[in-house]
């Protein structure tokens, strides 16, 4: 057990509809990072939050969003939901400046979108 | 555009092989590579690299960086079935802690 917690774990859902994922950090950790595995682009990442803001961002949809609260947890919001985005949504947190390298990155069991 | 290339796709082997799997990569600022491993969905972290020709090693595997030649290698000695998995490596460059995944590559061991 990495100690982030994702919900739901799984997902089914039309396309044009929207969702929301969520992620509780490890305790003490600032940096909340999401990723998107599909079968045929392997793991991509979409965006990074510090401490309630957002820190770095990858290859990330307009369509997604995402946020990360006073808490910490964090949320990431698909809309406009196309077949193409059925994957699995990795959340990985990280303690310390944000940076990944220096305090390991641990990642969360994943939710499974499937996208009807 | 920032690119990790990993090789091969997928292997199989025997238990007690050794495996050898490549990380290539073109990254404008590079900081460190990560290798992970992935079984059934989390991948989990094995090394991080950020220093040329030091090798990483941690049990059976073990891992070199070649800043020169853009590339990484994680070695998996004595194999077991255990190692099926997915290897994922992934470059962080300097600016915008940005994270760059290559595809992985599926290593399945057979008893």
């Amino acid at each position: 057990d990495s100690g982030v917690t994702q919900t739901p774990k799984h997902l089914i859902t039309a396309t044009g509809q929207r969702v929301t994922l969520r992620c509780s950090p490890r305790s003490g950790d600032l940096s909340v990072y999401w990723y998107q595995q599909s079968l045929d682009q392997g793991l991509q990442f979409l965006i990074q939050y510090y401490n309630g803001e957002e820190r770095a961002k990858g290859n990330i949809l307009e369509r997604f969003s995402a946020q990360q609260f006073p808490d910490l947890h964090s949320e990431l919001n698909l809309s406009s939901l196309e077949l193409g985005d059925s994957a699995l949504y990795f959340c990985a947190s990280s303690s310390g400046g944000g940076r990944i390298e220096n305090t390991e990155a641990f990642f969360g069991q994943g939710t499974r979108l499937t996208v009807v | 555009e920032d690119k990790v290339v990993q090789s091969p796709l997928s292997l199989v082997v025997h238990e007690g092989d050794t495996v050898t799997l490549n990380c290539s990569y073109e990254v404008t600022n590079f900081r460190s590579l990560l290798w992970y491993k992935q079984e059934k969905k989390a991948p989990t972290f094995l090394f991080m690299l950020t220093s040329s020709g030091i090798e990483k090693k941690s049990g059976r595997l073990s891992s070199i960086l070649d800043k020169k030649e853009l590339f990484s290698i994680l070695n998996i000695t004595a194999t077991q079935t255990g190692d099926s998995a997915v290897y994922l490596c992934a470059v962080e460059e300097a600016a915008g802690n940005k994270l760059t995944f290559g595809g992985g590559t599926r290593v399945l061991v057979k008893p």
